[in-house]
């Protein structure tokens, strides 16, 4: 079974522009969350999505959002990119989400912004 | 609140010799999962160890080992016999209702050959 993709690797940008990342889960995976890693902040939960509804969100700004399709692929998009959104960030999906079903991660998009 | 506290930033070990890494939760929640992941430099999270709120034995794989303890709400970690390829970053990480992981602030590993 092939495990989660994302989509770029790796991303460059410029202040004030948007970018948008791509997450694949697990085939049959529902369930699929989005963390953000910084070396100030560390790992932080920035929302989860569920059969394309947010179901649960982290304390982020709206610049942050996200969506899902019905295929359960999931892209997270930032607006208005600032400095201090450049950190990793991981993509994580589970069968049907809920404290029951283990998350496994994707290898990460390392955005950096200029 | 849910929080994680790993409080050993970094630790140095020589290859072979044995190392603990701690990790101290916060919750009020009766039911929850802890987890213990490796994130080696290529920076994906490596899944080690899932361990629920009523499961207090501990488990042992290979050279790794867990304490779970609940009174004293920690959950630890051990290497034995520790080998280079351990050299990571370890989180712990707690998760209760939701469906959010609340990780802590990771422990550096290396282990010196």
């Amino acid at each position: 079974k092939a495990g989660v993709t994302q989509t770029p690797r790796y991303l460059i940008k410029t202040r004030g522009q948007q970018v948008t990342l791509s997450c694949s889960p697990i085939s049959g995976h529902r369930s699929v969350s989005w963390y953000q890693q910084t070396p100030g902040q560390g790992l932080q939960f920035l929302f989860e999505y569920f059969s394309e509804t947010q179901r649960n969100k982290g304390n982020f700004p709206g610049r942050f959002s996200g969506r899902q399709f019905s295929n359960s692929r999931s892209e997270m998009n930032v607006s208005t990119l600032e400095l201090g959104d450049s950190a990793l960030y991981l993509c994580a999906s589970s069968l049907l989400g809920g404290i029951a079903y283990e998350q496994f991660f994707g290898p990460g998009t390392r955005l950096t912004v200029l | 609140a849910q929080k994680v506290t790993q409080a050993q930033t970094e630790i140095s070990v020589v290859e072979k010799e044995d190392v603990t890494l701690d990790c101290v939760y916060e919750t009020r929640d009766t039911t929850y999962y802890l987890f213990w992941y490796k994130q080696p430099p290529s920076g994906e999270l490596v899944f080690l160890i899932r361990r629920n709120s009523f499961d207090e034995q501990n488990e042992i794989s290979g050279r790794y080992s867990w304490n779970f303890q609940k009174s004293t709400s920690s959950f630890n970690f051990t290497i034995t016999a520790s080998q280079v390829v351990d050299s990571a970053v370890y989180f712990c990480a707690l998760q209760t209702g939701a469906n959010n992981l609340f990780f802590g602030t990771g422990t550096r590993l290396t282990v010196i050959p």
